[in-house]
């Protein structure tokens, strides 16, 4: 079974704050990527990585940076935390295409409260 | 650029009553379509996929939905729904066989007793 983790279930962190949150996927995927959901909007990518010490960025990175110096370990970084980046975050791992796996495989979540 | 609607933010169905949740998607180039679902306080699973062949697909516990092109629609349908079934619906569209997915705002099933 694949099996994607995240660090931490829920975290409360103060406005200004750097934060970490960590993911790790055991199945040797070359493609991580970082998500926010919020009600009525859904997920929205903020970062993706599609091999070691690479990124591209997704619809929402501003106020995020990322980082991915191993393949299994994609990191999502608030540089300096604001309440409006209260939210789920949500990771995700899928392998190159044309191993028969089409789906993304995702983390149970980080819930950030900025106070 | 793709987008995907979502008509109903929230369903509310009595147990084995058939429930559809509906999925409209833009796009100018073929794509791929999912459905995800989220139970609470879980993480997103996959629960069924169009990538080509058969417009209809079907997951292994009784939900389906239907490609129509001409529509730009991928409903998701069950003809008899459990409380088990009470979650977070996800249509999702992506132009890559499943990466870099943009995701509906999702629609809340609500089964009661």
């Amino acid at each position: 079974d694949v099996k994607v983790t995240q660090s931490s279930r829920y975290l409360v962190k103060r406005t200004g704050e750097k934060v970490f949150l960590e993911c790790v996927q055991d199945m040797d995927h070359e493609n991580m990527f970082w998500y926010r959901q919020d009600p009525g909007l859904g997920l929205r990518l903020i970062y993706f990585s599609y091999d070691v010490k690479m990124k591209e960025k997704g619809d929402i990175p501003e106020g995020y940076s990322v980082s991915r110096e191993k393949k299994e370990r994609f990191s999502l970084i608030l540089e300096s935390a604001s309440t409006n980046q209260t939210s789920m975050y949500l990771c995700a791992s899928y392998p190159t295409p044309g191993q028969g796996v089409y789906e993304q495989y995702f983390g149970p979540g980080t819930r950030l409260t900025v106070t | 650029a793709q987008s995907v609607t979502q008509l109903d933010s929230q369903v509310p169905v009595f147990e084995e009553a058939p429930v559809e949740l509906r999925c409209n998607y833009s796009s100018s180039v073929s794509v791929y379509l999912f459905w995800y679902v989220q139970y609470p306080n879980q993480g997103l699973q996959l629960l069924l996929k169009y990538l080509s062949g058969s417009t209809l697909v079907e997951s292994i516990n009784g939900f389906e939905a239907e490609f129509n092109k001409s529509q730009t629609s991928f409903h998701l349908r069950k003809p008899s729904v459990h409380i088990s079934d009470t979650a977070e619906y996800f249509c999702a569209v992506s132009r890559e066989y499943g990466n870099k997915l943009v995701f509906g705002a999702g629609t809340i099933l609500r089964v009661k007793s």
